[in-house]
């Protein structure tokens, strides 16, 4: 069985500012996919950033990056020069290697960007 | 690429009716995903088809809970005999085969049971 956690309910950050947000995770698979997703108010879940296990050089979407540490099980979600549309409810996740997709996520972090 | 459509987005209804969502995927998508997510946490997986071939069920999904996806396109999800603690968010998701392959949700279906 798989578990993720995010250990902090909520955040907020100054408009350019940069945030992180912490994820831990585990799983018995030696090949996983890791996920951040995000969930603005009363909208559809969308996609920020993926990584794959076994790839060592950690994932980077424009403003935000990622820093996997794979023998510590962490999966922190750094989002530089925030942004107002930033404030969202965002999910770490995880699909092990074995498996056909299912989402393990987490309970989430509240971000709210302040102007 | 219009996206993953959920329908109906609010549905209430009283404790003890029948419900019944249905959800279009992305027209190319084999895999299609079902989520239940109540206030404040994250989606918590219920079922998941690959095609018309549903693969795998959570114990969440009580007998009361069915789910089918004909000619795997759409996919409907009903609940029997609606008890107070269904009342959640239902997403849909849906992908092309897995992996690093991101799930594209919809809006969700808001059910709440009087």
């Amino acid at each position: 069985a798989q578990t993720v956690t995010q250990s902090q309910p909520e955040m907020s950050v100054q408009e350019a500012e940069t945030v992180t947000l912490s994820c831990t995770y585990d799983t018995s698979e030696n090949n996983y996919y890791l996920f951040w997703y995000k969930q603005p108010p009363s909208r559809q879940m969308i996609l920020v950033i993926r990584q794959e296990a076994y790839k060592q050089q950690n994932a980077t979407e424009n403003r935000f990056s990622v820093n996997f540490q794979k023998a510590a099980k962490s999966f922190s979600l750094k989002i530089s020069d925030s942004q107002l549309g930033d404030t969202a409810m965002y999910f770490c996740a995880l699909i092990p290697g074995t498996s056909y997709g299912k989402l393990t996520f987490g309970q989430g972090t509240i971000l709210t960007v302040h102007p | 690429d219009t996206g993953v459509s959920q329908d109906p987005r609010h549905k209430i209804t009283k404790r003890g009716q029948n419900v019944t969502f249905r959800c279009d995927p992305i027209s190319e998508h084999n895999r299609l995903y079902w989520y239940r997510q109540t206030l404040g946490q994250g989606p918590e997986f219920l079922t998941y088809f690959q095609n018309e071939a549903q693969l795998e069920k959570s114990r969440l999904l009580s007998d009361r809970f069915s789910a089918e996806r004909p000619k795997g396109s759409f996919s409907t999800l009903e609940i029997q005999r609606t008890e107070q603690g269904d009342s959640a968010m239902y997403l849909c998701a849906s992908s092309l085969d897995g992996g690093l392959r991101p799930q594209h949700f919809g809006d969700g279906t808001r059910l709440s049971i009087l």
